[in-house]
């Protein structure tokens, strides 16, 4: 089974601010997705990555397939991109389903 | 398009009852996945449906039984609610094409309180 790590659990930070989230897992995978979740809302997908580089808008994604490690970060941080954000893994199998991590509660203050 | 729906948003039951979590895609989607959300825990797969025809148990599935219906639709039955299930539900469906990547996309949840 495989474990995935995030980090830092809750962040709270300055509107305009650089922000980073880490995401690990222990066995590889096929993809990685990173999804928002706002408050009471329901689940958006933001990114999948197999390997390299995402960039949409101000969210960039990253993942190092050999260090199995990923990070998601936020440039110009606004308070609209307070919510939770979620990292999870899709095994080989592909089709039987994601693996979550615990998420990070993201707090932007004006 | 609504993409994937859940009814209902919100229920409460009494230890013991029995109730059933519907979900319905208008994507075309092969997979369909249900997931519970609790907190500290994040999200777990209770059971997923690869194609229509065919279910499989997830991480949890203990008290939980499923339909895939049709292609469409893919419900999620309490036989006998306990505590612990008290929980938001979320539905999700994807293409489900061998050996490809693709975005997961999911309902909108359904929030369970048994009491």
């Amino acid at each position: 089974k495989n474990e995935v790590e995030q980090s830092p659990q809750n962040l709270t930070a300055q509107e305009g601010e650089f922000i980073t989230i880490n995401c690990s897992y222990s066995v590889g995978i096929s993809a990685l997705h990173w999804l928002q979740q706002h408050p009471g809302g329901g689940i958006v997908s933001l990114f999948m990555l197999s390997s390299g580089k995402k960039k949409h808008g101000r969210l960039i994604a990253t993942i190092n397939i050999q260090e199995k490690h990923s990070s998601l970060h936020i440039t110009a941080s606004h308070p609209r991109d307070s919510a939770v954000y979620i990292c999870a893994v899709e095994g080989a199998g592909g089709a039987d389903g994601l693996t979550f991590g615990k998420g990070t509660h993201l707090i932007i203050q004006p | 398009n609504a993409g994937v729906t859940q009814t209902p948003k919100f229920q409460v039951l009494k230890t013991g009852q029995s109730m059933t979590l519907q979900c319905a895609q208008d994507m075309n989607h092969n997979s369909m996945y249900w997931y519970r959300q609790d907190p500290g825990m994040g999200l777990r797969l209770i059971y997923y449906s690869a194609s229509e025809g065919t279910t499989d148990k997830g991480e949890v599935p203990n008290g939980y039984n499923v339909s895939r219906l049709n292609k469409r639709e893919f419900s999620l039955r309490l036989e006998s609610a306990a505590p612990s299930q008290t929980s938001v539900y979320f539905c999700a469906s994807r293409f489900g094409l061998a050996g490809v990547v693709e975005t997961q996309y999911f309902g909108p949840g359904t929030r369970l309180l048994v009491l």
